[in-house]
């Protein structure tokens, strides 16, 4: 079956500009996450949604980022004023409940220049 | 503060050899340690962990948890070239939804 999708597979930016981050949770799974991870670092947690409970946002590196997931499910990870150190490889996951193995998606890869 | 932490930082080893890469954490009402692997962009899956143990195994690749001395084990054995990548441990807790991540082992197998 179809497993996660995130778009755009690679996205370069200004300085300054917003871009936006789109995630497909694989169908039926209620929870899903936003990481990134940066060169040299492993994944670092963004946010994390459960069901129609309020998001966990407590990974956000700052109040440029934020996220939406609307009808539990297609998410979209937002950055305003993009900065040089937002460039990362931003991966999304779904899994069917929380505590249950996550299926990532392939990652969008951002670059702001 | 809660963390997880992985050893060595970096492993480079030949091809037929065993190596064993350990996670240790500190996390606030345990849940889980899962194991991922992670080559170019998306980590897969490898395991999770939840009780002392009980070694869970798939193919050449094993792992156990000690929640007594809070950490976990992943073994590879007879290591291919196609096992080079970043290995990921990850923590969850109960009450807290994060997931905390340790830095990664990054294995290099050689021919």
């Amino acid at each position: 079956g179809a497993g996660v999708s995130q778009s755009p597979s690679n996205k370069v930016t200004e300085k300054g500009k917003d871009v936006e981050l789109r995630c497909d949770p694989i169908s039926g799974h209620t929870a899903l996450y936003w990481y990134r991870q940066s060169l040299g670092q492993g994944l670092e947690f963004l946010i994390y949604f459960q069901g129609n409970s309020a998001p966990d946002k407590s990974g956000l590196p700052s109040d440029r980022f934020s996220a939406e997931r609307t009808g539990g499910s297609v998410s979209t990870l937002t950055i305003q004023r993009t900065q040089q150190e937002d460039s990362a490889v931003y991966l999304c996951a779904s899994s069917l409940v929380t505590g249950y193995e996550q299926y990532f998606g392939p990652g969008t890869r951002l670059t702001v220049t | 503060e809660d963390k997880v932490v992985q050893s060595p930082l970096s492993l480079v080893v030949h091809e037929g050899d065993t190596v064993t890469l350990n996670c240790s954490y500190e996390v606030t009402n345990f849940r889980s340690l899962l194991w991922y692997k992670q080559e170019k962009k998306a980590p897969t899956f490898l395991f999770m962990l939840t009780s002392s143990g009980i070694e869970k195994k798939s193919g050449r690749l094993s792992s156990i948890l000690d929640k007594k001395e809070l950490f976990s084990i992943l073994n590879i054995t007879a290591t291919q070239t196609g096992d080079s990548a970043i290995y990921l441990c990850a923590v969850e807790g109960w009450e807290d939804n994060d997931m905390r991540f340790g830095a990664g082992t990054r294995l290099t197998v050689k021919p």
